[in-house]
């Protein structure tokens, strides 16, 4: 069975901080993957895509991966109050496929 | 670009009634839409695939009589709840993908509440 897991939090920082959140998958042959944004009574919005091993950076936001260890993360420099959101991680096996998401992980970014 | 807007954002139904939602992709072909319901406080939960022209697939548990999908275009697909009843009060989320791609852009949402 595909899963994703992701720690639910809240996950608090301070303005400022580095914000770390990670994801884990159990699907081996997982080829995409991806972060969305989701502030609370809105929809999720996607943040970047990753599908190779190592850093992807855009803006304040670096994704990372690593298949060998089946885990993909996302940091977000310079936390803001505004990046108060919940967070999911999204995981494709491949093209065609549907995305298994994680339960997303809730930040907190305080003043 | 990749914008995909949700009609109607709330509805507010009597039970029993049916209510249709629509999700359109405003700048882009979208072979595949997905819908999805989110309950306060829990995660996504995919509720259909449907791919233009073709039968939506539905998830385990999702009652394919009760939630009617159509993608009759590249560009429409609508979710209609038939005989709505309060416990189907959620928030709706489509969500499409073009073709080639594998990144999903999701629509705003539709809030139903079902009295």
């Amino acid at each position: 069975q595909k899963e994703v897991e992701q720690n639910s939090g809240p996950l608090s920082v301070p303005e400022g901080a580095i914000a770390s959140l990670n994801c884990t998958y159990s699907d081996r042959v997982s080829q995409s993957f991806f972060w969305y944004r989701q502030y609370s009574g809105k929809s999720p919005e996607l943040i970047m895509s990753i599908y190779s091993n190592g850093d992807k950076e855009d803006g304040r936001f670096t994704a990372q991966l690593n298949k060998a260890s089946q885990y993909v993360s996302l940091l977000i420099r310079d936390s803001q109050p505004s990046d108060s959101a919940t967070y999911l991680c999204a995981v494709n096996t491949g093209y065609g496929q549907n995305f298994v998401f994680g339960p997303g992980t809730r930040l907190s970014v305080l003043p | 670009g990749a914008v995909v807007s949700q009609h109607p954002s709330r509805v507010i139904c009597k039970s029993g009634t049916s209510v249709k939602i629509e999700c359109r992709s405003l700048d882009f072909q979208a072979t595949t839409m997905f819908w999805y319901r989110q309950f306060p406080k829990q995660s996504l939960m995919l509720m259909a695939t449907s791919n233009e022209g073709s039968k939506a697939t539905y998830e385990q548990g999702v009652e394919k009589d009760k939630f009617l999908i159509n993608h009759a275009s590249l560009t429409l697909s609508t979710l209609t709840v038939t005989s709505a009843h309060p416990e189907d009060s959620s928030f709706y989320i489509c969500s499409a993908r073009q073709q080639s791609q594998e990144t999903q852009y999701f629509g705003p949402g539709t809030r139903l509440l079902v009295l």
